[in-house]
């Protein structure tokens, strides 16, 4: 069992609020990612980063934001909550490697109303 | 990045042995084959990964031709449980991986 844990699970706010979603893993990857999911469809990377300090925009754009100040904790932000943005965001990591297996979160259900 | 083709969906009944192959003829010499299952409002899984041959493990077999142009994912005697959608990925693992429309698997009773 992987050892990545995302809060809040579920999450709805209003138009415009600021809003933190928050992914940690106790595995010591140096490796997250931030991937976005509607029901039914694929799964798109908006965030990436290799290591502390090292944050890259993933193949869709996003109006999120991502920081990595600590290796286990990977956070990403809206500063402005719009409909748009209603989705499930699945957050993952992986050891830094040739053998890129990916451990992902439960995921967070956002919905913006 | 390579691209994968792969089947949109399958149909298949329990305690069948089901293949999902998959193209990548864009593979690159350093690039790893993997695959992925994921349950609907679950984040995907790993289900196995190689480089070439035939590589096993308790879920499922992973046979890739020498020219690794293609992989073909054996899920032995499926149960209603394996119901899921299964990617393909190729990637070095030195970026994010790509994950495509995967393989919508129905299971039947």
């Amino acid at each position: 069992e992987a050892d990545i844990y995302q809060t809040p699970r579920y999450l709805v706010i209003g138009t415009g609020k600021k809003i933190t979603l928050e992914c940690s893993q106790t595995m010591g990857h140096d490796k997250m990612y931030w991937y976005q999911q509607d029901p039914g469809m694929e799964l798109h990377l908006i965030h990436y980063s290799y290591g502390v300090n090292s944050t890259e925009k993933g193949d869709l754009s996003s109006e999120s934001t991502v920081s990595r100040i600590r290796t286990e904790h990977f956070p990403l932000t809206l500063e402005s909550a719009r409909p748009s943005h209603t989705s499930q965001y699945l957050c993952a990591s992986s050891v830094f490697g040739g053998e890129d297996e990916q451990y992902f979160g439960p995921g967070t259900r956002l919905t913006v109303t | 990045l390579a691209k994968t083709t792969q089947p949109i969906s399958m149909d298949s009944y329990e305690g069948q042995e089901v293949n999902i192959t998959c193209s990548h003829n864009n593979i690159a010499t350093n690039d790893y084959i993997t695959w992925y299952q994921q349950f609907p409002s679950q984040g995907p899984r790993f289900i196995i990964q190689g480089y070439k041959t035939k590589v096993t493990n308790e879920v499922a077999s992973l046979f890739i031709p020498a020219d690794r142009k293609s992989s073909t994912l054996s899920l032995p005697r499926v149960s209603l449980s394996d119901t899921a959608v299964y990617y393909c990925l190729v990637d070095t693992g030195r970026r994010a991986l790509t994950f495509g429309s995967g393989t919508r698997l129905q299971v039947q009773p």
